[in-house]
């Protein structure tokens, strides 16, 4: 069965600083990968998402991600992170052809003004 | 824009009641889901549907069950709800194939007493 990992439950920066959470995923095929972002009171929203091509995803509010095949690996990036981020943020996958959406337990974000 | 719409945002229920929570999408999507979200676990999803009068159980469907007769509508039911029901659930949609971006509703929040 498909599963998605977040590597870390909270985490705690200043502004400023940079970002990188770890998502890792279990499936062998061929995956397409997702970042949403829930802030809070909000409604999930989608940050960023993979389905082929270039490994190197770049999505809204400057957040990026890479796909590393070889580590199964999908890691959320933002070089310099705003009080404005504060939320959390799920990392999915979907594997095959079913379409579900399997989600990671979700990282918060929160960012010290 | 994509809308997928949940009926209620915020319900409060008794212990033994039966409860509807409607979702309706706009967009012709095959694939409709039920999830719930609670701290600490992510998203899990309870059921899911391809097609209308198809659904499949996915990882949490104890104690729920759904219908969708209907292309737009899926509904999730909670033949008798208990309090560790009390949680967020969150409708989505997408195409049929995989590597199509999933929609979120904004949400329902059930409380169970």
């Amino acid at each position: 069965a498909q599963s998605v990992s977040q590597h870390n439950h909270h985490v705690i920066l200043s502004e400023a600083a940079s970002l990188e959470l770890g998502c890792n995923y279990s499936y062998g095929g061929t995956v397409n990968l997702f970042w949403y972002v829930q802030y809070p009171g909000q409604h999930l929203q989608l940050l960023l998402k993979y389905f082929s091509g270039d490994p190197l995803v770049k999505g809204i509010k400057g957040f990026e991600a890479e796909f590393i095949k070889s580590k199964f690996s999908f890691n959320l990036r933002k070089p310099s992170v705003q009080w404005s981020d504060t939320a959390e943020y799920f990392c999915a996958v979907i594997g095959g052809s079913q379409g579900n959406l399997i989600f990671g337990k979700g990282t918060k974000l929160s960012v010290k003004p | 824009d994509v809308k997928v719409t949940q009926s209620s945002r915020y319900l409060v229920k008794r212990t033994g009641e039966k409860v509807f929570l409607e979702c309706v999408q706009d967009m012709d999507h095959e694939n409709m889901f039920w999830y719930r979200q609670d701290p600490g676990l992510g998203l899990r999803l309870i059921y899911f549907s391809y097609d209308v009068k198809m659904k499949e159980k996915g990882d949490i469907p104890e104690g729920y069950s759904v219908s969708r007769e209907k292309k737009e509508r899926f509904s999730l039911i909670l033949e008798s709800a208990s309090t560790n029901q009390t949680s967020m659930y969150l409708c989505a949609s997408g195409l049929g194939a995989s590597g199509n971006t999933i929609y979120f509703g904004e949400g329902s929040w059930l409380t169970v007493v």
